[in-house]
C-alpha cells in the first residue's frame, strides 16, 4: 500500500526550515528518502530502519516512529540545491526480496527561492 | 562509477507497436529493478532480478511486459502492442547485494505512445 506524504508542496525561501511527512497504515520495516530534480533521476537521501534511527545527510536529517508507522524529513536551514521532489519509499518486509522492493509515495515537491 | 545508463532516452511509438528498453547496472551491482513513474506520481515497482534471476514482479505487470537480464548483466524491457496507457518514465536502478543498499536509478525512457 503506497505511504502518504505531506505536504504535498511547499515553498521555503533560502535559510527557511521544512518538515516532510510519511505515513503509512502498515508496518514498516525501513523508509528510504530520495530526491529528484525535474527531469532527472531520483537519487539516493538515506535509509531508516527499525528503531527509530535518525540519519543525516548534509543539513538533512530524518526519523522514524515505528510504532506510529511514520517517517520526517527535515530540511534545516535550506539551500537553492533542496529543490526538487522528495519521495519516501517503504519496504514490505524486513529481510529477503521484499526488503527492497519499495513502494514509493506520491512525493512532496519543494521550492526554494531566494 | 560511470552510473546507471539506459537507452534509448526518449521513445515514440504509435500504438499497438512493440518497444525494447536496455539498461546498463553499475558494474558491481547485482541487484536491478525495473520501475514505471507516471506525471505526479512516485516510482512504481515492476520487477526485480538478483544476477540473472527475476525473482519479483509487480501483479500490475501484464503479460505484455516482459523483462530479462541474460548473463546477469544489462537488461531489457519489452513492451508488446503497446496501449496509451504505456506512457510513462521507465526507470531502472541497480544496487549492491549487502543490506540495505540504495538504489541507484538511471535517468529513465521517456516512452510516449499516440
Amino acid at each position: 500500500q503506497q505511504p502518504v506524504q505531506s505536504p504535498q508542496a511547499v515553498i521555503l525561501r533560502e535559510g527557511e526550515d521544512a518538515v516532510i511527512n510519511c505515513s503509512s497504515s502498515k508496518a514498516l520495516y525501513s523508509v528510504h528518502w530520495y530526491r529528484q530534480k525535474h527531469g532527472e533521476a531520483p537519487v539516493f537521501l538515506m535509509i531508516l530502519l527499525k528503531g527509530g534511527e535518525q540519519k543525516g545527510h548534509e543539513k538533512i536529517s530524518a526519523s522514524f516512529n515505528e510504532k506510529k508507522q511514520q517517517s520526517s524529513l527535515y530540511l534545516t536551514a535550506s539551500q537553492l540545491s533542496y529543490s526538487g521532489t522528495y519521495f519516501c519509499g517503504t519496504a514490505k518486509s524486513y529481510s529477503g526480496a521484499g526488503s527492497y522492493q519499495l513502494t514509493f509515495g506520491k512525493g512532496t515537491k519543494l521550492s526554494v527561492i531566494p | 562509477d560511470t552510473g546507471v545508463s539506459q537507452d534509448p532516452r526518449h521513445k515514440i511509438t504509435k500504438r499497438g507497436q512493440n518497444v525494447t528498453f536496455r539498461c546498463d547496472p553499475i558494474s558491481e551491482h547485482n541487484r536491478l529493478y525495473w520501475y514505471r513513474q507516471t506525471l505526479g506520481q512516485g516510482p512504481e515497482f515492476l520487477t526485480y532480478f538478483q544476477n540473472e534471476a527475476q525473482l519479483e514482479k509487480s501483479r500490475l505487470l501484464s503479460d505484455r511486459f516482459s523483462a530479462e537480464r541474460p548473463k546477469g548483466s544489462f537488461s531489457t524491457l519489452e513492451i508488446q502492442r503497446t496501449e496509451q496507457g504505456d506512457s510513462a518514465m521507465y526507470l531502472c536502478a541497480s544496487s549492491q547485494r549487502h543490506g540495505y543498499s540504495p538504489l541507484h536509478f538511471g535517468n529513465g525512457t521517456r516512452l510516449t505512445v499516440t
